[in-house]
């Protein structure tokens, strides 16, 4: 049981690049959440998905797109990389409805946009 | 708005001290709250969780919060903190969506 997966772990983007980050659970988890983590700003959602199928805008989604065709994976798009997006990005995923709301998180990836 | 406060951005501490870290969330979110650690170059892991019931709870590596209602507070404790608790905390509640919302986070610094 692997949990969350997240690749890459690093990646260096030129301004304008597009690129996918991966998420992946094998714990058949319905609530899968993506999340960036800038200094002093804590987590900030930035898409999320209640199943597959079905995904909706968190707090800061501008620049991003997802996807679920699967219970599995979650990717992340980034359609025109800026040196905004330069942050850390967390997959995590849940049990929707599940009596503990813990949401189990991957290792991240650390995205430089130049 | 949903909103969970960190009230100190930075906290250090010599070795076995007690620590507490201060927490408090928006009357808006739900009183599903939780505290999450984040070592250096890591991920989160949770540290522990209020859902419902007894208002002390208690979680992994020593830790404990308390929850209390009336303050909107839920504060994060260790009686006596070693060097290995250095890392960053993030106090964090259930938003409407059935995601986190976090706080800002605490960095936690352990002293010899």
């Amino acid at each position: 049981n692997a949990g969350v997966t997240q690749t890459p772990k690093f990646q260096v983007l030129k301004t304008g690049q597009s690129m996918t980050l991966q998420c992946a659970q094998d714990m058949n988890h319905e609530y899968m959440s993506w999340y960036r983590q800038d200094p002093g700003m804590g987590l900030r959602l930035i898409h999320y998905s209640v199943g597959a199928g079905i995904t909706d805008q968190g707090e800061v989604p501008n620049g991003y797109n997802v996807s679920r065709s699967t219970t599995e994976d979650f990717p992340l798009r980034l359609l025109s990389a800026a040196p905004s997006q330069t942050s850390v990005y967390f997959c995590a995923s849940t049990q929707a409805g599940s009596r503990g709301y813990e949401q189990y998180f991957g290792p991240g990836t650390r995205l430089t946009v130049t | 708005a949903q909103s969970v406060t960190q009230l100190d951005s930075q906290v250090p501490v010599f070795e076995e001290a007690p620590v507490e870290l201060r927490c408090n969330y928006s009357s808006s979110v739900s009183v599903y709250l939780f505290w999450y650690v984040q070592y250096p170059n890591q991920g989160l892991q949770l540290l522990l969780k209020y859902l419902s019931g007894s208002t002390l709870v208690k979680g992994i590596n020593g830790f404990e919060a308390e929850f209390n209602k009336s303050q909107t507070s839920f504060h994060l404790r260790k009686p006596s903190v070693h060097i290995s608790d250095t890392a960053e905390y993030f106090c964090a509640a259930r938003g409407s969506q059935g995601n986190l919302i976090f706080g800002k986070g605490t960095k936690l610094s352990v002293k010899p």
